[in-house]
């Protein structure tokens, strides 16, 4: 079965500064990964997805995320974070031949400092 | 951008009444996901549809648990007996075009956030 850690739980950054979030997946296959992000009161929205190719994937809001299969690992980062990006960030890994379910991490909630 | 919605945004409910969630995909997709999200807890899958019929359903999803695409627009949840345990966030989601479950990400909803008392 596929399981995500995210292990920060809480990150606090200055506006300004650099935001890296990690993300490590457990799955018997190629891994579909994805990130999503979650402010208060809303839903989940795609910030991006890894299938296959470069592993150096770019999404939107200036986000981007390195698959690293030998660390099974799909870090989230962004050189520099506004207050906007205050909100909570869930890292999620796909799976096709289960009814293409998602399973989440535990996500990991992003303070900006000014 | 097309979105998926939810409604409501809030339901609350008697503990043992029956609850139904509604949900309206993005017109084109064709595979149709509930997630829930308990509070302080990650989000989980439910089940997954496609074709009319479930792809995948969590051990959470059991018989209390039912989905439905009444129409060419809508897709519910419906829960029969609700319990406390119930009580959380539920999200619907949507995928697609048709031929490409494999290369496309889900597209969620804002979610309904369901009180049992």
């Amino acid at each position: 079965a596929q399981s995500v850690t995210q292990p920060d739980i809480h990150i606090t950054v200055s506006e300004g500064a650099s935001l890296e979030l990690r993300c490590n997946y457990s799955y018997g296959a190629t891994p579909y990964l994805f990130w999503y992000v979650q402010s208060p009161g809303q839903g989940l929205q795609l910030l991006l997805k890894y299938f296959s190719g470069d592993t150096l994937v770019q999404g939107i809001k200036g986000f981007e995320a390195e698959f690293k299969r030998s660390q099974s690992s799909f870090n989230l980062r962004k050189p520099s974070v506004h207050w906007s990006d205050a909100a909570e960030y869930f890292c999620a890994v796909g799976a096709p031949a289960a009814g293409n379910k998602l399973t989440f991490g535990g996500g990991t909630r992003v303070l900006v400092k000014p | 951008e097309p979105e998926v919605t939810q409604t409501p945004s809030h339901q609350v409910t008697q503990m043992g009444q029956e609850v139904i969630l509604r949900c309206v995909p993005i017109s084109n997709h064709l595979y149709f996901y509930w997630y829930r999200q308990i509070l302080g807890q990650k989000v989980e899958f439910l089940v997954s549809f496609y074709n009319n019929e479930i792809s995948e359903k969590s051990e959470i999803f059991d018989d209390q648990f039912s989905v439905e695409r009444p129409d060419g627009s809508n897709f519910t949840l419906k829960i029969r007996s609700t319990k406390l345990e119930d009580s959380a966030m539920y999200f619907c989601a949507s995928s697609g075009p048709l031929g490409t479950r494999r290369n496309q990400p889900q597209h969620f909803g804002d979610g309904t956030r369901l009180s049992i008392l």
